[in-house]
């Protein structure tokens, strides 16, 4: 079964720092990838995907992500974080195949201070 | 133009009660879901649909029930509401099937007193 773990459930920076959200995930085959940012009071909005190529994805709002397959992990980055940046991320993994649900991990909330 | 969108925004209402949720999405797509989050913010599939379709049901209360007059929309009806309902229900939807990108509503955050 497919299962996504995100080890930080809470992390702090400050505004201008770096950020490294952890993502890793088991599942038998390739799998499909994903980044969702839960801002308060909102839906979850797509940040990237990854699905096959180039191991590095570029998103939205200036992140990016690494699938390395040796480590089953797909950790999200931004080289500065801005104070609009903190809210919930989410990572997810699919399948194309049958009616597999995406799994969802249980979210890690970033906080920006000044 | 809203992609996805969930009427109502917010909803309170008192144990026993019925209520609706509604959702509509203009982006063509086939697959519909139902998603519930908790207040630890932990995401769990309820349903989907796809062309009308129920393909996934989750272990969910049989007071949930899905319904999809068509491909664009999918409401949630909750018979007897218990405290426990208390949540942020989202809808959702995609083109590819279950396991590809998915696309949020805004919510509904439903309150049972």
């Amino acid at each position: 079964a497919q299962s996504v773990t995100q080890p930080d459930i809470h992390i702090t920076v400050s505004e201008g720092a770096s950020l490294e959200l952890r993502c890793n995930y088991s599942y038998g085959a390739t799998p499909y990838l994903f980044w969702y940012v839960q801002s308060p009071g909102q839906g979850l909005q797509l940040l990237l995907k990854y699905f096959s190529g180039d191991t590095l994805v570029q998103g939205i709002k200036g992140f990016e992500a690494e699938f390395k397959r040796s480590q089953s992990s797909f950790n999200l980055r931004k080289p500065s974080v801005h104070w609009s940046d903190a809210a919930e991320y989410f990572c997810a993994v699919g399948s194309l195949s049958g009616n597999t649900p995406l799994v969802f991990g249980k979210g890690t909330r970033l906080s920006v201070i000044a | 133009d809203t992609a996805v969108s969930q009427t109502p925004k917010y909803l309170v209402t008192q144990m026993g009660n019925d209520k609706s949720i509604k959702c509509e999405q203009n982006l063509g797509h086939d697959t519909m879901y139902w998603y519930k989050q908790d207040s630890k913010k932990f995401l769990k599939i309820m349903f989907s649909y796809n062309n009308k379709e129920l393909i996934i049901n989750e272990t969910v209360p049989n007071r949930f029930s899905p319904k999809s007059p068509d491909k664009a929309h999918l409401n949630l009806h909750i018979n007897s509401l218990e405290l426990g309902d208390s949540a942020v229900y989202f809808c959702a939807s995609s083109q590819f099937g279950t396991g590809s990108e998915q696309y949020f509503g805004p919510g509904t955050r439903l309150t049972v007193t």
